[in-house]
This record gives C-alpha cells, sequence and structure tokens, in this order.
C-alpha cells in the first residue's frame, strides 16, 4: 500500500515569493494533516482536515498562509508571500478517524529554503 | 496543558549496546495516547507504537520495548542490541481524547540517537 505521498521534496524560493506544497494521503484516509517542523524540533501541527472540512487550524497564521482539501482526498498548502521564518520542513500526515483509533502516518516531507 | 519532555537531546552508543530513551509527559485528561515515531535522515517519520493511557503493559516488538509508568507519567523507549540502522531521531508524542475523538498529538523536541559502528 502506498504511503502518504508530498511533492516536492525540495524547495528554494526568495522571500516574498509564494510557494506551495502537496499531499496524497493514504486510500481511504478521511483525516488529513499538515505539520511545521522546525529544526531540531518536533512536528507543530498547522491544520487538520476531517475529508473537506478544516477542523482545526488556530495555528494556522492565516495572514500568509492557506490550505485546500478540495474533494476530501489531495491536499494543498500555500504560503504568500514566503518569509525568511518560513524555512522549515513541511510534514503532511493522514489518518483514519474513528472511535478508537487515530494513528497518523507521515509524509517524507518538504524542505522550504526561503533565501 | 499538555506537554512533552525529552530530556535527552542525543546519544551515542556503540553497536550492540542497549540504550533507553526517556520520556515524561504532563496531561490532565484522564483518557490520553502515547506514542513513539523514528524519523531516520530520509526526514519520514515512521509510527512505532500507540499506547492508551488504560494499558499499562509493557510491549515488547522485537529488538524494541516500551515501558508505561502512569505513576512517574514515563513512557520510555528501549533498543535492546542496537544496530547502526536504528541511527534516527526519534520522538514521544501525546495526544488527549476530546468527545470520544483523539485530539491533536503534541510532539516532543525528539532524541537524536546515534548508533557508532
Amino acid at each position: 500500500e502506498a504511503g502518504v505521498v508530498q511533492s516536492p521534496r525540495y524547495k528554494i524560493i526568495e522571500k516574498k515569493q509564494p510557494v506551495a506544497f502537496w499531499c496524497n494521503p493514504i486510500s481511504g484516509h478521511n483525516t488529513l494533516y499538515w505539520y511545521l517542523q522546525n529544526l531540531g524540533q518536533g512536528p507543530e501541527l498547522l491544520i487538520r482536515y476531517e475529508n473537506e472540512e478544516a477542523v482545526d487550524d488556530s495555528q494556522l497564521p492565516k495572514d500568509r498562509f492557506s490550505a485546500e482539501r478540495l474533494k476530501g482526498v489531495d491536499s494543498t498548502l500555500k504560503i504568500q508571500p514566503a518569509e525568511l521564518g518560513d524555512s522549515a520542513v513541511y510534514l503532511c500526515a493522514s489518518s483514519f478517524r474513528d472511535t478508537v483509533s487515530d494513528t497518523q502516518y507521515f509524509g517524507p516531507g518538504t524542505r522550504l529554503t526561503v533565501l | 496543558a499538555q506537554k512533552v519532555t525529552q530530556a535527552q537531546t542525543e546519544i551515542s552508543v556503540v553497536e550492540k549496546e542497549d540504550v533507553t530513551l526517556d520520556c515524561v509527559y504532563e496531561t490532565r485528561d484522564t483518557t490520553y495516547y502515547l506514542f513513539w515515531y523514528k524519523q531516520p535522515p530520509s526526514g519520514e517519520l515512521v509510527f512505532l507504537i500507540r499506547r492508551n493511557s488504560f494499558d499499562e503493559q509493557n510491549e515488547i516488538s522485537g529488538r524494541y520495548s516500551w515501558n508505561f509508568q502512569k505513576s512517574t507519567s514515563s513512557f520510555n523507549f528501549t533498543i535492546t542490541a542496537s544496530q547502526v540502522v536504528d541511527s534516527a531521531v526519534y520522538f514521544c508524542a501525546l495526544s488527549g481524547r476530546v468527545g470520544g475523538r483523539d485530539d491533536k498529538i503534541i510532539f516532543g523536541k525528539g532524541t537524536r540517537l546515534h548508533i557508532l559502528p
């Protein structure tokens, strides 16, 4: 079974430019997560989708970050405009949420460098 | 507030030695879940184990074992007879239960493990 797919794996942009990351979750998983991981830190949740609905976006900096999950499958995370401090790894994860189980499976991440 | 502390930032051991990674957590939830993930140099977080707060039985999976102690709020991870392939960053994580479903996961800062040949 294919895991969580993310692209691109690496992205280098200049500050003030826009950037977008794409995630395809594991087939059948209804919940999708975007995390930010800074160097030497654990992942921090940015947004969580249950199907098409964003159920937790409290940590998403909405002035420059946006996300969408059309049709409840793939998702895109966008930053516009990017700032130097946005350099990090952006991880996508998915899970099948029911009443007893919610193990998250992660993709390889997109490493963003803002110059 | 929930919190996960991994006090060991970095550990180095020689291959075949046993090594224990510590994890201490804080939560006010009566029902919660604890996780361990492995992050090799490739960057992908690999799920290792999920344990709920009502199950204090220790678990063993091959060379891996986990010791859950509610009395000390700890969920430690031991690798027996370590191998070079075990070199990675290991994250301990915690989630609560809200309305019958798991709340978001809070990760510790990770422990970087070096297994020296």
